[in-house]
């Protein structure tokens, strides 16, 4: 079965960049999205198509896909950004698949 | 402004079905392009995909659910529901209805989740 993996935890200090990583094989081939979970609250969109954002999403957010690792890249990151991220793609052998979820503290 | 809301017991017993619905209002669940999927969040764990359904075609489900999971669609009501079968402890955890657009590759909407505990 197709695996997913992310760091499970990064911290960033207010107004720095976040670099939130999802590796899996060829995952390049594969068309990523991202999802935003805050604590108590359910996953919102943040990007999809390894690079788009929905609208409503925040400019400092930004993503790419390439080889075997997609990221996740939050520019100016801010108090509110605090909130566990799961990148997720569609796999042929094992249907949809998210990763492991990163959680980023903004410290 | 499309919306999803489940509902269903929060308390499901050891070895019981656990039963949810997905409401759906501002798009009708026969459009095309959309897939109704069920996502859930075991406690202390992340994300897991359970399964989706397309009005006109066959579920897909999770490997590691599909002996146990069923997805429906009841287009009078607008409405799809999720059914899991002898459920444990495992099962416990947070459950949501979210839209799959075919053109996004990605779950645009969600609902705001449904806890559910299994326990004897």
């Amino acid at each position: 079965s197709y695996v997913m993996t992310q760091p499970p935890s990064v911290s960033v200090s207010p107004g720095q960049t976040a670099t939130i990583t999802c590796s899996g094989d060829k995952l390049g081939d594969k068309y990523v999205s991202w999802y935003q979970q805050r604590p108590g609250q359910s996953p919102i969109l943040v990007i999809y198509q390894d690079l788009r954002r929905p609208s409503g999403i925040p400019q400092r957010f930004s993503a790419s896909n390439s080889g075997n690792t997609a990221t996740l890249t939050i520019s100016g990151t801010q108090a509110v950004d605090e909130a566990d991220y799961f990148c997720l793609v569609w796999d042929s052998g094992t249907a949809w698949v998210f990763g492991g979820g990163t959680t980023l503290n903004v410290l | 402004q499309v919306q999803l809301q489940e509902s269903g017991p929060g308390l499901v017993k050891t070895s019981q079905t656990l039963s949810l619905i997905c409401n759906v209002s501002g798009v009708s669940i026969t459009s095309d392009g959309y897939y109704w999927t069920w996502i859930r969040r075991p406690a202390g764990k992340g994300l897991e995909w359970v399964g989706r359904m397309y009005p006109t075609g066959i579920p897909n489900y999770s490997p590691s659910l599909e002996s146990r999971v069923a997805i429906s669609l009841d287009t009078s009501k607008n409405q799809f529901s999720l059914k899991l079968t002898s459920v444990t402890a495992a099962d416990t955890g947070a459950y949501y209805c979210a839209r799959w657009v075919q053109l996004r590759q990605a779950c645009d909407v969600w609902g705001q989740g449904t806890t559910v505990i299994v326990s004897s």
